[in-house]
């Protein structure tokens, strides 16, 4: 049963764009949400975390979208660049045990 | 930055091999894991560790095994390999987030 649901599976933006990528989840014992961006041939490295007291968290170009209630959360990339051009993961568990429960991953293209 | 090496990056094998991934890391973490990726699916959690002699399964069934005798080892061994095990292999630790090593990319014909 997959715990985390992320949409879409892949989009394509022009430079300058804002690719937006959302998740889901059930499970309400989850607390921390990262988001992971891997390049090919490479492992996925964080990005950006939040935790559910908060609503939003930017840091750069990156920003994320959390609404508990809905359970849902997403990843905002401003003023994107060809160098982000890379598969983006969202990721969820409970407590500090980084036993992630992962979504399926989005392909972003950013074209120059 | 995290220091987490995986050998061999590559490897093809055939039906019925017993193979070893080697995970080794410099920083002294104690929490390890192991996940499994298939193109355009998620990272899927097949075992993780919180310290020496600890070792548990994760949330996918594998027919891997895991051994953590020292605090930077946490090698991942299949016995007979399948043209079903055909996957990347990520180990990570973490240390207040998870880090990943590049991953092993493994084919079986």
């Amino acid at each position: 049963q997959q715990q985390v649901k992320q949409s879409p599976q892949s989009l394509i933006v022009q430079k300058g764009g804002i690719p937006i990528i959302n998740c889901a989840y059930e499970n309400t014992a989850f607390d921390y949400f990262p988001w992971y961006q891997q390049f090919p041939g490479k492992g996925p490295a964080l990005l950006i975390a939040i935790r559910p007291d908060v609503s939003e968290k930017k840091e750069g170009r990156f920003t994320i979208s959390f609404n508990k209630s809905a359970k849902q959360f997403s990843l905002h990339i401003m003023d994107s660049q060809p160098g982000d051009s890379a598969t983006y993961f969202c990721a969820a568990s409970k407590g500090y045990d980084y036993k992630l429960s992962f979504g399926a991953g989005t392909t972003v293209t950013v074209r120059a | 930055e995290a220091d987490i090496y995986q050998t061999p990056r590559y490897l093809v094998i055939g039906t019925g091999k017993k193979i070893t991934l080697e995970c080794s890391q410099t920083m002294g973490h104690d929490k390890m894991y192991w996940y499994q990726q298939d193109p355009g699916m998620e990272l899927h959690l097949i075992h993780y560790s919180y310290g020496v002699n600890s070792t548990e399964k994760g949330d996918l069934s594998s027919e891997s095994t895991v051994s953590r005798i020292r605090t930077e080892h946490f090698p991942l061994t299949l016995e007979s390999a399948r043209p079903s095990h055909t996957s990347q292999y990520l180990c990570a630790t973490s240390h207040g987030e998870l880090f990943f090593g590049e991953g092993s990319r493994l084919t079986v014909l």
